[in-house]
């Protein structure tokens, strides 16, 4: 069974510090991983998806990694600024039915 | 392109009370899913459809949790009879035609179920 995890739970920082998120998963057979924000009383919007095969992906100041083999992925966010207060939640797509299984989600809050 | 659409937005009932949700995918999705997100944990899958049919519903709650998708369309999730524990924030997503492995799920905004 895919376990997801997110370390830190929550993150606190001062605008335009350069920041690491931390998601692992225990099951390396994975078909992509995707990163996702999620604002409070809203659903969830998809920033990135790394496909299995692929190293990183990169979005404007957003970069995703990804290591297979340590079952470890980083979503780097540089130069932060407080409209990226939000949870980040990283998911594995595995098994035959393309399931996603979610991390807890890492709340971070970029202070002026 | 609209996005996924989802009513009610809140939802606020008694313990063993009935409540349904309501669910509209992007146009020409065919895949969609249901998850439930209790405060403080990721969202888990509770059932996914590749148009009418089921392809995952392995953690649905099946003694009290229902749902369908007729027509391939709009889906609607049904709790009958509610407990406290069932109180979370109920999601939809689609995913494009064939619900390939590359495929972006596009999610709604919730409905929050409060259940006293």
């Amino acid at each position: 069974k895919q376990e997801v995890t997110q370390i830190p739970a929550a993150l606190s920082v001062p605008e335009g510090e350069n920041l690491v998120l931390n998601c692992s998963f225990t099951d390396s057979a994975i078909y992509n991983l995707q990163w996702f924000r999620q604002d409070p009383g809203k659903g969830l919007t998809s920033l990135l998806l790394i496909q299995s095969s692929q190293r990183e992906q990169t979005s404007g100041r957003l970069n995703a990694s990804l290591d297979k083999s340590s079952g470890r992925s980083t979503l780097y966010i540089a130069a932060s600024q407080p409209g990226d207060s939000a949870t980040y939640l990283c998911a594995a797509l595995t098994g035959g039915g393309n399931k996603l299984t979610f991390g807890t989600g890492t709340q971070l809050k970029v202070e002026l | 392109e609209a996005g996924v659409a989802q009513s009610p937005r809140y939802k606020i009932i008694e313990k063993r009370q009935s409540v349904a949700f309501w669910c509209n995918p992007i146009s020409g999705h065919a895949t969609l899913y249901w998850y439930q997100q209790i405060l403080g944990q990721g969202p888990k899958l509770l059932i996914q459809f590749q148009n009418n049919g089921v392809v995952d519903d392995s953690q649905l709650p099946k003694d009290r949790f229902s749902a369908e998708r007729l027509k391939g369309v709009d889906s609607t999730l049904k709790i009958q009879p509610a407990k406290l524990e069932d109180s979370a924030v109920y999601l939809c997503a689609s995913s494009s035609v064939r619900g390939a492995r590359t495929d972006t799920q596009y999610f709604g905004p919730g409905t929050r179920l409060t259940v006293l």
